[in-house]
């Protein structure tokens, strides 16, 4: 059974960096990509980037342009997303997804539990 | 970008009763959708992928429906275990994907 395990909840202030991490077990970690979707308090749910974990390859939403870093340790199976120069806004749940991609089919299959950024000066 | 319309924003029903919520594209996306469920506090979790399959271990009373523009996921018999908010997605520009604003489903 895979499971997807997040760090805990961060407080930063603006213009701060937060890095989250997101371990993975029970499935080959290669095997599938790593997908990114924030919620921010009371909101619905905003697909935030995706990781390739085989080739490293990244995508992400326009709005986090300059400012987000994805990557892998594919040793640790743990994904990560950073994200720079944090905004009041970006004060959400972040949750990590296992992602499948095959041919015309992409849904997340497996979730992360969430972490909890809060952005406040 | 493509924008996804879903509606009601919220609806209220009774136990046994059959649910609808739609999914409008902006633009033509296939068959490429998928619907989650998310209680509160939890992590959302596949549903339907594909617009009508029903992922592995989810009960035969939800369903998916539709192509291009117009999507629909249907729950037969309301449980009250079905308390939650749905959301559809879209992934017609691979890997990128939106959501749904979402649809919240309360017991009457």
């Amino acid at each position: 059974q895979a499971q997807l395990v997040q760090s805990g909840a961060e407080v930063k202030k603006p213009g701060a960096s937060v890095k989250v991490s997101c371990k993975a077990s029970g499935y080959i970690f290669s095997n599938y990509g790593i997908s990114w979707v924030r919620q921010a308090p009371g909101q619905g749910l905003e697909w935030v980037g995706r990781i390739s974990v085989y080739n490293g390859d990244t995508n992400f939403a326009q709005n986090f342009q300059g400012r987000i870093h994805m990557t892998t340790n594919t040793s640790s199976s743990t994904a990560y997303l950073e994200l720079s120069s944090l905004r009041s806004d970006d004060t959400a749940v972040y949750f990590c997804a296992r992602d499948l991609w095959v041919a015309d089919l992409y849904y997340f299959d497996y979730w992360g539990q969430g972490t909890l950024v809060t952005v406040s000066s | 970008d493509i924008q996804m319309t879903q509606s009601p924003s919220s609806l209220s029903a009774s136990v046994g009763d059959r649910v609808t919520i739609t999914c409008q594209a902006s633009q033509d996306i296939g068959k490429y959708l998928n619907w989650y469920r998310q209680k509160p506090g939890k992590a959302p979790k596949l549903l339907i992928y594909d617009a009508s399959n029903l992922e592995t271990g989810v009960p035969s009373r939800f369903s998916g429906s539709g192509s291009g523009t117009h999507f629909t996921f249907s729950i037969r018999r309301l449980q009250p275990e079905d308390i939650a908010t749905y959301y559809c997605q879209q992934y017609d520009n691979l890997p990128s994907s939106t959501f749904g604003g979402g649809t919240r489903v309360e017991i009457k």
